[in-house]
């Protein structure tokens, strides 16, 4: 299947402090990304989608100034956390569909490993 | 009302057995349906991806829509260790960017 990397996979910061989390498609080409939010026992919480050349589209409740992403290429997406406080520590999971695997409209959705945050 | 409920358990089997997992979901839009793999500390690994109602099946997994009760399963024949992890149901509408909605996870444990 398709490979989406997640960089780095854990970094832990000083509060205030920004941290940049890198997503990268290695074999397709992704318009669209996803940024996932998970905490211990909960599910994957969306956090906003990431378009290739345009403004990222953010889900009720976060905060677009305090995460920003970026997607400059069809195979690059950033997620920065923005003066970063230990209530943002947290597993951050980006996703990429891949437009040529499954045969349908929306294909499937690979996973990056997974960014681990802590924020002392 | 969450849009999808899946029961957290943990789910605790003997090696061998066959495993059921559910969930069920209230947005007659879902028209995709997935469930994923984690393993702890790791991202989710796609295992099986329907469209609308009915059976699929791959190796040892077979999963199950069933949009009338809007109710879907998956279920894993002769378990075994390496199964043991977090299985997330997910699905989605075909509109806008096909946003996809998660269970919280299932997290099963196949005992040797």
């Amino acid at each position: 299947g398709a490979v989406v990397s997640q960089h780095p996979s854990w970094v832990i910061c000083k509060s205030g402090t920004s941290v940049k989390i890198e997503c990268r498609s290695l074999d397709f080409q992704a318009t669209t990304m996803f940024w996932y939010r998970q905490f211990p026992k909960q599910s994957l919480m969306l956090m906003a989608t990431s378009n290739e050349g345009s403004k990222a589209t953010y889900e009720q409740g976060v905060e677009k100034d305090k995460f920003l992403i970026n997607h400059a290429s069809l195979t690059l997406s950033t997620l920065t956390v923005t003066s970063a406080h230990p209530e943002d520590s947290s597993f951050y999971i980006c996703s990429a569909r891949d437009p040529g695997a499954g045969g349908s409209a929306t294909g499937e959705l690979f996973f990056g490993e997974g960014s681990r945050l802590t924020v002392l | 009302q969450k849009e999808v409920e899946q029961d957290p358990g943990p789910l605790s089997v003997p090696e061998g057995a066959i495993v059921s997992l559910n969930c069920t979901y209230s947005n007659s839009a879902f028209q995709y349906f997935m469930w994923y793999r984690q393993y702890s500390r790791k991202g989710p690994e796609l295992l099986m991806y329907t469209y609308s109602s009915g059976n699929k099946e791959d190796g040892r997994f077979t999963a199950q829509v069933d949009k009338s009760s809007k109710y879907i399963s998956l279920f894993i024949r002769d378990s075994q260790p390496s199964d043991s992890a977090t299985y997330l149901c997910a699905m989605s509408d075909p509109g806008g960017y096909q946003k996809v909605t998660f269970g919280t996870g299932t997290k099963l444990q196949v005992i040797p």
